[in-house]
């Protein structure tokens, strides 16, 4: 089955210590983005990448970090930078990023919620 | 103000009920999403719209680019349609996408 996968489901982690989420997708797309969802708010842009080795900082990068050595993978590192980093984290990737229709239709992932102790 | 905003921010319907969540949003687009979030926290995308109207089963979407305004209707209503709906905009010229806040609707046997 084609899709987005994104481990663990829940990820506990003592404050001060760094910690990568990890996502993988087999749809062979292009882009790659991740968001962070806090309650009562919308989604919020992290990071995206358009194309292997390329990333670029998204509405609120300021203590997180990213890679893209892989086309079908992109690992975000929550560091100890970032100042309240409890909160649900989804990964989600896209054929492309420019162009009209399908090509930019977002696919989701289940998502990782990070607590942070 | 946020770019996006949804109505209402919870619904709570009895089971075939037909539902209507709104999503108003102040900047050019050129495509707007609907996705819909369940309990687990899993997105699914539903719709992606840049006029007129679309379909799927007992899910219709409509967006006004004059008005600026979409619409999300569920006719039928039923308990497993309990979710987060999300309304989410591209702007134009740019790559990533602006969320509203999303609509929690609860529907009740």
């Amino acid at each position: 089955d084609g899709g987005i996968t994104q481990s663990p489901k829940y990820l506990f982690r003592k404050e001060g210590q760094n910690v990568t989420l990890s996502c993988e997708q087999n749809l062979n797309h292009d882009a790659m983005y991740w968001y962070r969802q806090d309650p009562g708010q919308g989604l919020r842009l992290i990071y995206y990448s358009q194309i292997v080795n390329d990333f670029q900082k998204g509405d609120i990068a300021e203590g997180y970090s990213v890679s893209r050595e892989k086309k079908e993978s992109f690992p975000l590192t929550v560091t100890s930078a970032q100042k309240n980093p409890t909160a649900f984290y989804l990964c989600a990737s896209s054929p492309g990023t420019s162009g009209t229709g399908s090509y930019n239709e977002q696919f989701f992932g289940p998502g990782t919620r990070l607590t942070v102790l | 103000k946020n770019e996006v905003e949804q109505s209402p921010q919870n619904l709570t319907a009895q089971e075939g009920e037909f539902i209507t969540i709104n999503c108003s949003y102040s900047v050019g687009i050129s495509a707007l999403h609907w996705l819909q979030q369940h309990p687990g926290g899993g997105i699914v995308s539903l719709f992606m719209l840049s006029s007129g109207k679309k379909k799927h089963g007992r899910l219709i979407a409509t967006i006004n680019i004059q008005e600026k305004h979409s619409s999300l209707h569920i006719t039928a209503s039923h308990p497993r349609d309990s979710a987060v709906y999300i309304c989410a905009v591209r702007i134009q010229g740019a790559q990533k996408l602006v969320f509203g806040q999303g609509t929690r609707l609860t529907i009740n046997p």
